[in-house]
């Protein structure tokens, strides 16, 4: 079975600094993805980054980034230039690609709350 | 605008009575919604995967009698939680899958007093 642990259960940044959140993982398979979900006060689930297995590219989006390490099975979130809107519940989340209907089945880590200090 | 609707995004109901939560695709097709439950403060946990046309796929320790699924249609999968008990009161949320992107619903809450 796959596992996703978050072992920072809060975290906290000066606005415009940068943090960094980890996850790992664990999984038998080679073919998966990773992601990281926002959720704010709201509980919507937002998207923030999305990382393919088979891509050693460690992908970005805009201020969010994120360090791919798959021998270790580790898969952290850096933001960058840190704003107030960016203070929430941040998820990390594995899904097989089977290519069949077990994607998009989500295992998900425990959460980290981030905190973002004016 | 939502891709995936959750309807209702709360509600209350009293302890024994059954309740229904409603998943919509309104784009795009979905052979396959999940269904997640989060508590306060916690993580989502997969409760089941729903196939249209088939029975849903329930995880390891969800009561399927409790929490019946139903994919009638391929826009729409319902969550009834029936014989509603307070500790079945929690914040539910669906996905579905189009392609590789993934969708979730605003989510719900339920309420059982």
């Amino acid at each position: 079975a796959q596992t996703v642990t978050q072992s920072q259960p809060e975290m906290s940044v000066q606005e415009a600094e940068t943090v960094t959140l980890s996850c790992t993982y664990d999984t038998s398979e080679s073919d998966y993805y990773l992601f990281w979900y926002k959720q704010p006060p709201s509980r919507q689930m937002i998207l923030v980054i999305r990382q393919e297995a088979y891509k050693q590219q460690n992908a970005t989006e805009n201020r969010f980034s994120v360090n791919f390490q798959k021998a270790a099975k580790s898969f952290s979130l850096k933001i960058s230039d840190s704003q107030l809107g960016d203070a929430a519940m941040y998820f990390c989340a594995y899904s097989i690609n089977a290519g069949g209907t077990s994607y998009g089945k989500l295992t998900f880590g425990q959460g980290t709350i981030l905190t973002v200090h004016p | 605008g939502a891709v995936v609707s959750q309807h209702p995004s709360r509600v209350i109901c009293k302890s024994g009575t059954s309740v229904k939560i409603e998943c919509r695709s309104l784009d795009f097709q979905a052979t396959t919604m999940f269904w997640y439950r989060q508590f306060p403060k916690q993580s989502l946990m997969l409760m089941a995967t729903s196939n249209e046309g088939s029975k849903a796929t329930y995880e390891q320790g969800v009561e399927k009698d409790k929490f019946l699924i139903n994919h009638a249609s391929l826009t729409l999968s319902t969550l009834t939680v029936t014989s509603a008990h307070p500790e079945d009161s929690s914040f539910y949320i669906c996905s579905a899958r189009w392609g590789n992107t993934i969708y979730f619903g605003e989510g719900s809450w339920l309420t059982v007093v």
